[in-house]
């Protein structure tokens, strides 16, 4: 499995919506439902944190700004107003199967 | 507070070994499998090594198999991943991360649960 992101640089204004496209090579919707994707955050000088499961479930503790969408090949990660705190690197990451792959990864920044 | 705490980093010369540990707490270590992902300076994730709940299966990137072995001591809450024959392209911060239960392998809604990585540069 292939994960392609995009775009890899995602500079947002403060306030504006911003949105990350992850596109899988191989179906990730299983038989039983769940779409096999997941969506990370890694802030600067911190270890990845889990921001959505199962392709469109937010994580414990995630604001209601983050959202996740779509399903088989093709996802998509929202953020509906982008705070200063959202900085960092986001990543997706299929779960179906191993080997564990992630996405190249899309560094957003604050204009 | 489910935990996992890495340790064993360090600097070694090409052709070394070393171990890395992660202690977890706070869940029931035993009920999941384990797996390590590492991070080059500057660059992304990669998936390196995964342990079933038992440590009855391992599971390598191609980059590591052969060179380096993931187990577990359910005892002691403890992973390792001895690493040998280690490369300059070896070097990166490596995290422990939780991976999913027995009754759901090998899909996975997510590693929830990671540790705040320790450093390996192979340099000589």
């Amino acid at each position: 499995i292939v994960l392609t992101q995009s775009p890899l640089s995602l500079p947002v204004t403060p306030g504006e919506p911003a949105s990350i496209s992850c596109r899988s090579s191989q179906n990730l919707l299983h038989s039983y439902g769940h779409n096999y994707l997941h969506w990370y955050l890694q802030k600067p000088g911190q270890s990845p944190q889990l921001l959505i499961y199962l392709g469109s479930n937010r994580a414990s503790g995630v604001p209601d700004r983050f959202s996740g969408s779509g399903s088989g090949t093709d996802f998509t990660l929202r953020i509906s107003r982008v705070e200063a705190e959202d900085v960092g690197v986001y990543y997706c990451m299929q779960g179906l199967q191993i080997p564990r792959i992630f996405g190249q990864g899309t560094k957003l920044e604050i204009k | 507070e489910e935990q996992l705490l890495e340790s064993g980093g360090g600097m070694i010369q090409p052709g070394g070994s070393l171990r890395l540990s992660c202690a977890a707490s706070g869940f029931t270590f035993m009920h999941y499998a384990m797996t390590w992902v590492r991070q080059a300076p500057g660059k992304g994730l990669e998936w390196v090594s995964s342990i079933s709940s038992s440590g009855g299966s391992t599971y390598y990137a191609d980059s590591v198999m052969g060179r380096f072995s993931i187990s577990r001591d359910n005892h002691n809450n403890t992973l390792s991943l001895h690493m040998n024959s280690l490369r300059a392209e070896d070097t990166a911060v490596y995290y422990c991360a939780k991976d999913a239960p027995p009754r759901q392998w090998p899909r996975l809604d997510g590693f929830d649960i990671w540790g705040q990585g320790t450093m390996v540069a192979v340099t000589s």
